[in-house]
C-alpha cells in the first residue's frame, strides 16, 4: 500500500532554513507527482507547490517563490522540500501528498516551529 | 487565483442526519473538485475527487455532485466518526486552492 513516511519536528529561529523530507513506497515513485501543503495552527490548507518525481520539474505557489525549493531522489523513493527565510508565520504542519488523477495520499505531517 | 469559499463554516448536526455542504469557485473549474475529511491532529483524507468519484473504502453515505462553479458534498446517516472538518479543493489549476473548511459538530 501507498505509504508516505515524513521526516520530525523541526525548530528553527527566524531567518533560518529547513528541510522536510517525505519518504515514499508501495508504488512506482516517479509515476506520480508530489504536492506540499501546509496549515498553521488553528488554520486552513494552503498548497505550497508540486514536484513531478520523474524529471524534478517543479511548480510553486507564488507567495512561496523563491523560498521554497523542492527536489527528489529517485534512489531513495524520497522528496524534499526546503523552505529558507523563515518566518513566525511559517509556523505550520508541512504535508507531503501524493496525487493520483484527483486521489491524494497524505504523509503524516511535519511540525515545523519557527521562534526565536 | 481561483477562490474556493465553502457553506456554512459550521454546523451542528446529530448522529443520524443528513448533512449537506456547498463549496462555490470564483471561476468555472469543470469537475476538478475534491472534497477532503480532517480530524483533530490528524493529516487529511481524501474523500471524493472528479467531483463525484468515491475511491474504494469511502463509503457511499459520502456523494459529490456539481460542475463549473457549484459543489456539493452530502454526508448521510451521520455516525460519530464522521464529526471532523471538511475541506473542498479545485486542481483545475495552478495555484490549487481549497475552500476554508466546515466544522461538523455534534449538536
Amino acid at each position: 500500500q501507498v505509504q508516505l513516511v515524513q521526516s520530525g519536528v523541526e525548530v528553527k529561529k527566524p531567518g533560518a532554513s529547513v528541510k522536510v523530507s517525505c519518504k515514499a513506497s508501495g508504488y512506482i515513485f516517479t509515476n506520480y507527482h508530489m504536492h506540499w501543503v501546509r496549515q498553521a495552527p488553528g488554520q486552513g490548507l494552503e498548497w505550497v507547490g508540486i514536484i513531478n518525481p520523474s524529471g524534478g520539474s517543479t511548480t510553486y505557489a507564488q507567495k512561496f517563490q523563491g523560498r521554497v525549493t523542492m527536489t527528489r531522489d529517485t534512489s531513495t523513493s524520497t522528496v524534499y522540500m526546503e523552505l529558507s527565510s523563515l518566518e513566525s508565520d511559517d509556523t505550520a504542519v508541512y504535508y507531503c501528498a501524493r496525487e493520483h488523477g484527483g486521489w491524494w495520499n497524505w504523509g503524516q505531517g511535519t511540525l515545523v516551529t519557527v521562534s526565536s | 487565483d481561483i477562490q474556493m469559499t465553502q457553506s456554512p463554516s459550521s454546523l451542528s448536526a446529530s448522529v443520524g442526519d443528513r448533512v449537506t455542504i456547498t463549496c462555490r469557485a470564483s471561476q468555472g473549474i469543470r469537475n476538478y473538485l475534491a472534497w477532503f475529511q480532517q480530524k483533530p491532529g490528524k493529516a487529511p483524507k481524501s474523500l471524493i475527487y472528479a467531483a463525484s468519484t468515491l475511491q474504494g473504502g469511502v463509503p457511499s453515505k459520502f456523494s459529490g455532485s456539481g460542475s463549473g462553479t457549484d459543489f456539493t458534498l452530502n454526508i448521510s446517516s451521520l455516525q460519530p466518526e464522521d464529526f471532523a472538518t471538511y475541506y473542498c479543493q479545485q486542481y483545475n489549476s495552478y495555484p490549487i486552492t481549497f475552500g476554508q473548511g466546515t466544522r461538523l459538530e455534534i449538536k
